[in-house]
């Protein structure tokens, strides 16, 4: 049961310009999401998260979205490096951890 | 801190032979987690543990997989007999507490001919 979608298997966009990656979820018990990033041959490192009280956090050019009633967050990257092109995976809580597919995101000098 | 330690990296073993994947969560985490990661299905949560105790093992999928954690600084994950669909790379990460991120392993990619 996939209770957590990434329905962009990939995304590419320019040096400079926003990205933004989404992701939607299915369990309205969550009350927990992150953000990661992953780079070939190495674990999921975490990126950054918000708690369900709260509709935004920022933490330098992350940013994460939240919104409930739709079940859906999403994290805007600006301005987008080519050191951030990796795979993004997005990821909600309620005691255990559930992870979307991922989006590889490429950001193109 | 050293993070959380897996072992091997790399597997490689035939069709019905036994595997042993070793997990050494980060001192003073009271959570750990399996995971399997597939292009099909991406990270696909197998076990947790709280308190080296298994909490939800409805992700493992079928008998042949088992998972232990005998104290709070080793786990193991073992598959018997393997398979070829089982191939993947399977993470292991831990946590402080209930609301706070995962921390991952490098993961071990297991490869079964």
């Amino acid at each position: 049961d996939q209770q957590v979608k990434q329905n962009s298997p990939s995304l590419s966009v320019q040096e400079g310009r926003i990205s933004i990656l989404n992701c939607d979820y299915t369990n309205s018990m969550f009350d927990y999401f992150l953000w990661y990033k992953k780079y070939p041959a190495e674990g999921p490192t975490f990126l950054i998260s918000i708690s369900s009280i709260k509709d935004k956090n920022e933490d330098g050019r992350f940013t994460v979205f939240l919104n409930k009633s739709a079940k859906h967050l999403s994290l805007h990257i600006v301005p987008s490096q080519p050191g951030d092109s990796a795979v993004y995976f997005c990821a909600a809580s309620n005691n255990d951890m559930r992870f979307g597919a991922g989006t590889r995101l490429t950001v193109k000098p | 801190d050293a993070g959380v330690i897996q072992s091997p990296r790399h597997e490689v073993t035939e069709m019905g032979q036994e595997v042993t994947l070793r997990c050494k969560p980060i001192s003073g985490h009271n959570s750990l987690f399996w995971y399997r990661q597939t292009m099909m299905r991406g990270l696909e949560l197998l076990i947790y543990f709280n308190n080296n105790v298994p909490i939800d093992d409805s992700g493992m999928p079928e008998d042949r997989f088992s998972a232990k954690m005998p104290n709070a600084s080793f786990s193991t994950l073992k598959i018997q007999p393997s398979e070829p669909r089982d191939s993947a790379v399977y993470f292991c990460a831990s946590r402080l507490l209930r609301d706070s991120p995962l921390h991952f392993g490098n993961g071990t990619r297991l490869t079964v001919t």
